[in-house]
């Protein structure tokens, strides 16, 4: 089946400090996959994207890179702030009768102290 | 900007009654979402919805839950007997298409249902 799988957290880091959450994923067929942020008591927020293999998405100085070969969108960023301490999900998408549904991964917390 | 606004934001009911859980997805979109996240747990897909019918729907969308679009702008969850399970955050969703160019799903801030 379709699934995706995060590292578990919580992830607890001193700001300024390197960050990767990894995420693989399964899918019968080509996925669009995707990271999710949500931040305490909100919402679901597009961070950034990839739909096709090698693409690399970008926001925030966060990124991910569309791995086919490792089925792999890893989330990464040079520096973390205290205001990036929330909840990270990948997500992937498939076109399943042209009614996309999100697949998402079970979330990893970060925690980024002073 | 535009985007997804949901009401309430907190519901509070009883084991049992029925609640509608109200959506205004982006107003040019044309397929519409509902996920849900039990606290702590993974958000998960319930149903799909285009040209005024269920396009898809998840295991967890069983015969207590149903949807409606009302009229041009609103989009609706209605779980008739709520469970104590029910209680979970639902988030709505929207995007403009539905192929591979147009898949991006634009997220409401969520209402919190709580069951008691």
């Amino acid at each position: 089946g379709n699934s995706v799988t995060q590292m578990e957290g919580p992830v607890t880091l001193s700001e300024e400090a390197f960050l990767t959450i990894n995420c693989t994923y399964t899918a019968t067929g080509y996925p669009s996959l995707f990271w999710y942020v949500q931040y305490p008591g909100e919402g679901l927020q597009l961070l950034l994207k990839a739909t096709k293999a090698d693409d690399k998405g970008s926001n925030k100085g966060f990124e991910a890179t569309y791995r086919k070969e490792t089925t792999s969108f890893h989330l990464e960023k040079g520096s973390v702030q205290v205001s990036d301490s929330a909840v990270y999900f990948c997500a992937l998408i498939l076109i399943s009768g042209g009614y996309n549904k999100l697949i998402f991964g079970a979330g990893t917390r970060l925690a980024v102290h002073p | 900007e535009p985007e997804v606004t949901q009401t309430p934001s907190h519901q509070v009911t009883q084991m049992g009654q029925e609640v509608i859980l109200r959506c205004v997805p982006i107003s040019n979109h044309l397929y519409f979402y509902w996920y849900r996240q039990i606290l702590g747990q993974k958000v998960e897909f319930l149903v799909s919805f285009y040209n005024n019918e269920i396009s898809e729907k998840s295991e967890i969308f069983d015969d207590q839950f149903s949807v409606e679009r009302p009229d041009g702008s609103n989009f609706t969850l209605k779980i008739r007997s709520t469970k104590l399970e029910d209680s979970a955050m639902y988030f709505c969703a929207s995007s403009e298409g539905g192929g591979v160019s147009y898949n991006e799903q634009f997220f409401g801030p969520g209402t919190r249902l709580t069951v008691l």
